[in-house]
């Protein structure tokens, strides 16, 4: 089956620097992978996917990337404020909606 | 309001004593699954559902049990829960009718169960 792996597990930075999780899978008919955030408390929220046939995709400070070859996909943000601390999850899924996760990263944004 | 909603929020049990976690989607999806999530481990699956009265096995299944009658209903069932099933649980649906392949879940607000 999928197996997910994910790094760092736990990250601090400056507000308004950089955030790079990085996300590695091993099933190659994997076609599907979407990040989630998950605030304190709360449940997991999507906050963007991306499909094998894009490379790249962003939304406002949020990007992903693709790197169907090497198996790697990474969740980057950019202008880092507080309420972006949280674990984000990345998961991968071929056909069937089947997603396995990877094991999270505690993102800590400080003043 | 598109929801998934499961009941209830917190349990605390016994060991044996069987129990029940409901949960129920509005949105009319095919796709209904429950994972559990413990630290340093993320989301683990314990068993989904691609329609009604089809269900499988995830990747953590052992003592646990599912059942799929009607679309917007799939209840976990723990037949004689014990302590290592502590854990936060949380269902989630998706749509698996479209036309770009796999679609986002949507997830309830999670069940926190402790066995003792």
């Amino acid at each position: 089956g999928e197996n997910v792996e994910q790094h760092p597990s736990t990250l601090s930075v400056q507000e308004g620097d950089s955030a790079v999780i990085k996300c590695t899978y091993s099933d190659s008919a994997s076609n599907y992978f979407p990040w989630y955030k998950q605030e304190l408390g709360k449940r997991p929220q999507l906050i963007i996917d991306i499909r094998s046939n894009v490379g790249e995709k962003k939304d406002q400070r949020i990007a992903v990337t693709l790197n169907k070859t090497a198996k790697h996909f990474s969740l980057h943000i950019t202008e880092t404020q507080p309420e972006d601390s949280a674990v984000y999850f990345c998961a991968a899924a071929g056909g069937g909606n089947k997603l396995t996760f990877g094991t999270g990263t505690q993102l800590k944004v400080e003043l | 309001e598109a929801q998934v909603t499961q009941n209830p929020r917190y349990l605390i049990t016994v060991t044996g004593k069987k129990l029940t976690v409901t949960c129920s989607q509005n949105m009319n999806h095919e796709y209904m699954s429950w994972y559990r999530q413990d630290p340093g481990l993320g989301l683990r699956q314990i068993y989904y559902s691609m329609n009604v009265e089809v269900t499988d096995k995830g990747d953590v299944p052992e003592g646990y049990k599912v059942s799929r009658k009607e679309k917007r209903n799939f209840p976990l069932i723990l037949e004689s829960p014990s302590p290592n099933q502590t854990s936060l649980y949380f269902c989630a649906s998706s749509s698996l009718v479209t036309d770009r392949g796999n679609s986002p879940l949507h997830f309830g607000n999670g069940t926190r169960l402790t066995v003792t």
